[in-house]
C-alpha cells in the first residue's frame, strides 16, 4: 500500500511569488492535513480537509491556503512569499475514525530567498 | 488550552544504553490521545504509538515501551539498548478526543543521538 506521497520534495522560490503544493493521500483516507515545520516554531498545523471541504485551520495567515479535490489529493497554496515562510511542509493523511493516527509524507522542502 | 512539553532538547547516550525520553502534556479534555512519532534525516514523521486517555496501560513493543500515567499528565518513551538506527528526532502529541478537529498539538521534539 503506497504511503503519503509529497511533491515537489524541494522548491526554491523567490519572495513575492506563490507556491503551490501537493499531496496524495494513503489510499482510501480522507483526511488531509497539512503542518509547518520550522526550527523555531517546531510543528504547527495549517489546515484539515475533509471530503473536499476545510474542516479545522490553524493560526496562519491568509496568504497560506488549500483545497482537497474528489479523489482526497490536496494542495496547498502560498502566495507572496516571505522569508520566514521557509519550512518543511509535512502533509498527513488519516481515516475518518477518531481513533486512529496519522501518516505523513517525506515533506516539501521550501527555502525562499 | 492544550500543551505538550519535551523538556529534553537534546540526549546522547552509547549504544546499549537505556534512555527515556519525557513528554508532559496539558488538557481539559477528558478524552484525548496521545502520539509519539519519530522523524529520521529523512524528514518524514513515522508513526510509533497511539494511547486514547482511557487506557493507562503500559505498552511494549520489541525494545521500545511507553508509560501512560494521567495522574502526572505524562507520556513517557523508553528505548531499551538503544542503537545507533535509534538515532532521530521523537515527538510527542496531543489531540483532542471529541468533535472531528484532527489538529495535532506537538512538543518541540527531543533529538537522540545514539553513538557507536
Amino acid at each position: 500500500k503506497a504511503g503519503v506521497t509529497q511533491t515537489p520534495r524541494y522548491l526554491i522560490k523567490t519572495r513575492g511569488q506563490q507556491v503551490t503544493l501537493s499531496c496524495s493521500p494513503i489510499s482510501g483516507h480522507r483526511s488531509v492535513s497539512w503542518y509547518q515545520q520550522t526550527p523555531g516554531q517546531g510543528l504547527q498545523f495549517l489546515f484539515e480537509y475533509f471530503s473536499e471541504t476545510q474542516r479545522n485551520k490553524g493560526n496562519f495567515p491568509g496568504r497560506f491556503s488549500g483545497r482537497q479535490f474528489s479523489n482526497s489529493r490536496s494542495e496547498m497554496n502560498v502566495s507572496t512569499l516571505e522569508l520566514g515562510d521557509s519550512a518543511l511542509y509535512l502533509c498527513a493523511s488519516s481515516l475518518e475514525a477518531r481513533n486512529t493516527e496519522a501518516f505523513f509524507g517525506q515533506g516539501t522542502r521550501l527555502t525562499v530567498v | 488550552a492544550q500543551k505538550v512539553t519535551q523538556a529534553q532538547t537534546e540526549i546522547s547516550v552509547v549504544e546499549k544504553e537505556d534512555v527515556t525520553l519525557d513528554c508532559v502534556y496539558e488538557t481539559r479534555d477528558t478524552t484525548y490521545y496521545l502520539f509519539w512519532y519519530k522523524q529520521p534525516p529523512s524528514g518524514e514523521l513515522v508513526f510509533l504509538i497511539r494511547r486514547n486517555s482511557f487506557d493507562e496501560q503500559n505498552e511494549i513493543s520489541g525494545r521500545y515501551s511507553w508509560n501512560f500515567q494521567k495522574s502526572t499528565s505524562s507520556f513517557n518513551f523508553t528505548i531499551t539498548a538503544s542503537q545507533v538506527v535509534d538515532s532521530a528526532v521523537y515527538f510527542c502529541a496531543l489531540r483532542r478526543g471529541a468533535g472531528n478537529n484532527r489538529k495535532l498539538i506537538w512538543g518541540l521534539g527531543t533529538s537522540l543521538a545514539v553513538n557507536p
